[in-house]
This record gives C-alpha cells, sequence and structure tokens, in this order.
C-alpha cells in the first residue's frame, strides 16, 4: 500500500527560529500533499494544499508567510514553519493520495512541534 | 461553521457487540467520505471510504452506510475488539476522491471498548 513518511516525528525549538518539516511519499509519486494541523483534542484542520512545481494553496486564515510550502519534487514536500512562536506549537500532519481511486488518503505520522 | 459534524466525543462499547459510530454532514458537495482511526501522537490511520454513488461499503468488520439524503454516513464495526479502542474521525471530500482535494473532518469520537 501507499506510505507515507514524516520526519521529524517531534521538534522542540526556540522562539523565533524556523522548523523544516518533510513529507515524503515513499512508493508512489504524488503530485498534491496536504498539510494539516491538529490543537489537542481537536480535529484536523487542513493549513494548505501542496501542489508539486507551483505554488501552495492556503485555507483561509493560514499565514502563508509563516508557513512556507515547497513541493520540490514529486515524491516530497515540505513544510517550514518561520519565526515560530509558541502558539504555533501543535501536531502537523501531511498527507497523499496514493494512486487509484480506491486508494484512500495516506496520512504521514505527524510532526509535534514544540515553540519554547 | 463546521461541516463535517461527530456529536458523540465518546462512545462506551462491550468487547463483542457492535460499535456505531455517526458522522453528519452540511456540505451537499461532499461526494466521497472516509473514516480513519488515530491514536494520540500518530497520524490518521485510513480504514474504509465511500463514494455518494453507494450507500454501503464493507471490508472485513467495518462497514460504512451512507444517507445522502439525511446527509448522514455510520461506521459499524463488529464484532468490537480492545484493539478497536482509538479516536476515529469522520473525513469528506468534494473531489470524488480524486485526489486533488483535502479533506474536512469532524472532530472525532473516542471509542472505548471494555472487556
Amino acid at each position: 500500500g501507499a506510505v507515507v513518511s514524516q520526519h521529524p516525528s517531534r521538534v522542540i525549538c526556540k522562539s523565533g527560529t524556523s522548523v523544516k518539516i518533510e513529507c515524503r511519499s515513499l512508493d508512489f509519486q504524488a503530485t498534491t500533499m496536504f498539510w494539516y494541523r491538529q490543537f489537542p483534542k481537536q480535529s484536523l484542520m487542513l493549513m494548505a494544499t501542496s501542489n508539486e512545481g507551483s505554488k501552495a494553496t492556503y485555507e483561509q486564515g493560514v499565514e502563508k508567510d509563516k508557513f512556507l510550502i515547497n513541493h520540490a519534487s514529486l515524491t516530497l514536500s515540505t513544510l517550514t514553519v518561520t519565526s515560530a512562536h509558541p502558539e504555533d506549537s501543535s501536531f502537523y500532519i501531511c498527507s497523499a493520495r496514493g494512486p487509484g481511486l480506491n486508494y484512500g488518503y495516506t496520512f504521514g505520522s505527524g510532526t509535534r512541534l514544540t515553540v519554547v | 461553521d463546521q461541516q463535517v459534524k461527530q456529536n458523540s466525543p465518546s462512545l462506551s462499547v462491550q468487547e463483542g457487540r457492535i460499535s456505531i459510530l455517526n458522522c453528519d454532514y452540511t456540505n451537499s458537495m461532499f461526494d466521497y467520505f472516509l473514516w480513519y482511526k488515530k491514536y494520540p501522537a500518530e497520524g490518521p490511520t485510513f480504514l474504509i471510504s465511500i463514494s455518494s454513488i453507494k450507500d454501503k461499503n464493507e471490508d472485513g468488520r467495518f462497514t460504512v452506510f451512507l444517507n445522502k439524503s439525511a446527509k448522514h454516513l455510520s461506521l459499524h464495526i463488529v464484532p468490537s475488539q480492545p484493539g478497536d479502542s482509538a479516536v476515529y474521525f469522520c473525513a469528506a471530500s468534494e473531489g470524488a476522491g480524486g485526489g486533488a482535494d483535502g479533506l474536512t473532518f469532524g472532530k472525532g469520537t473516542h471509542l472505548i471498548i471494555q472487556p
């Protein structure tokens, strides 16, 4: 089945620094990947759609300058949280669709970001 | 305004019995629905999906029912096992599962299977 790898699984950074999260589709090509954010005991909220070779599409209310998305290849999308603040602390998850209509959206294992 | 609603934050079911998790949606453009199982600090694991052209899809112990007129779907797990204890998310997409659209998630239902 389709596998999505996300790295790192956990990161702690200081306020004002930037953090990069990687999302890779291991055994399929994904022209589109998605980035979600989950607050404790809340739903997963779609942040942006990452498109290979073009600009990401951000959901309303998501700051594109703070959450930089780069989809450099058909198997890699990165999310960079710039000038991180404590309120950016959250669980970030990426997702991609496996090949064929019968494949569900496969999710990475998530990244727990803590900004101190 | 929440477009996908899971009104039961938690559900407790005895082992061996049927677990029924419910989900309602308001966006009539949704045409592809999915259920995910999730543990804390992990990504969701895909369970089962259904297209709006169907009203039932079955995979092993998991069955999803879709009632388009009521904008309601449900996940049935039978028989329930202790390993089923987790948070279950209902999700929906407008893209007929074509892959170009992100998912809209409900808030999840914490299923607890009691021995």
